[in-house]
């Protein structure tokens, strides 16, 4: 059975930090591709980055480049997201979901499994 | 960038009733469009991939159709747990969702 867990969520300041992580199970992880999607409260599904199976390739969205880096550890089936210079419209769930290919970069791909997702509130 | 666009915002059916969503492409996405189902406080689920193929374990009261940029879900018989937001998405882009609700 496949089954993402993230933590790492909670409360920081506008202009502070906080690290995701995600620990997976249940399928081979180096072979697929991992994304971050977060929902701001009330809102719809926003994709945030993907990452490579092989961790060697990573995406974001224009509204993280530059602050967020994802990154994952194979050898621990576990994902992450490094978030910096965080402002109040990062306040979201964010959940990591399991890509249906190898390549971060395929149209085709779809989000087979999702974890629980992690709250994280930016505020003064 | 492709903007996927979603109608209605909210559908209100009644149980064992019908209901069919709508997801617009602003260009051509061949099949690649999946739905998800999201309920309140839960995580989205995959319902179909491919624009029709049905994820590991959805019933089949739900149905998929279109290519294109004209893509629909179909629920052929409303269920008490199929009540949700349903989400299409094309690569890193989702549609902004729509609601089914009782009626």
């Amino acid at each position: 059975e496949v089954q993402l867990l993230e933590s790492g969520g909670g409360l920081v300041q506008p202009g502070g930090s906080l690290r995701l992580s995600c620990a997976a199970s249940g399928f081979t992880f180096s072979s697929y591709a991992m994304s971050w999607v977060r929902q701001a409260p009330g809102k719809g599904l926003e994709w945030v980055s993907a990452i490579s199976g092989s961790g060697g390739s990573t995406y974001y969205a224009d509204s993280v480049k530059g602050r967020f880096t994802i990154s994952r550890d194979n050898s621990k089936n576990t994902l992450y997201l490094q978030m910096n210079s965080l402002r109040a419209e990062d306040t979201a769930v964010y959940y990591c979901a399991k890509g249906s290919g190898y390549s971060g970069y395929d149209p085709t791909s779809t989000f087979d499994y999702w974890g629980q997702g992690t709250l994280v509130t930016v505020s003064s | 960038e492709i903007v996927m666009t979603q109608s209605p915002a909210t559908l209100s059916v009644s149980p064992g009733e019908r209901a069919t969503l709508s997801c617009r492409a602003s260009q051509s996405v061949s099949s690649n469009l999946a739905w998800y189902q999201q309920k309140p406080g839960q995580a989205p689920r995959l319902l179909i991939y491919g624009a029709s193929t049905r994820a590991t374990g959805i019933p089949a009261r739900f149905s998929g159709s279109g290519s294109g940029t004209e893509f629909t879900l179909t629920i052929s018989s409303l269920q008490s747990e199929d009540f949700a937001v349903y989400y299409c998405q094309h690569w890193w882009t989702f549609g902004q969702g729509t609601k089914v609700e009782i009626k």
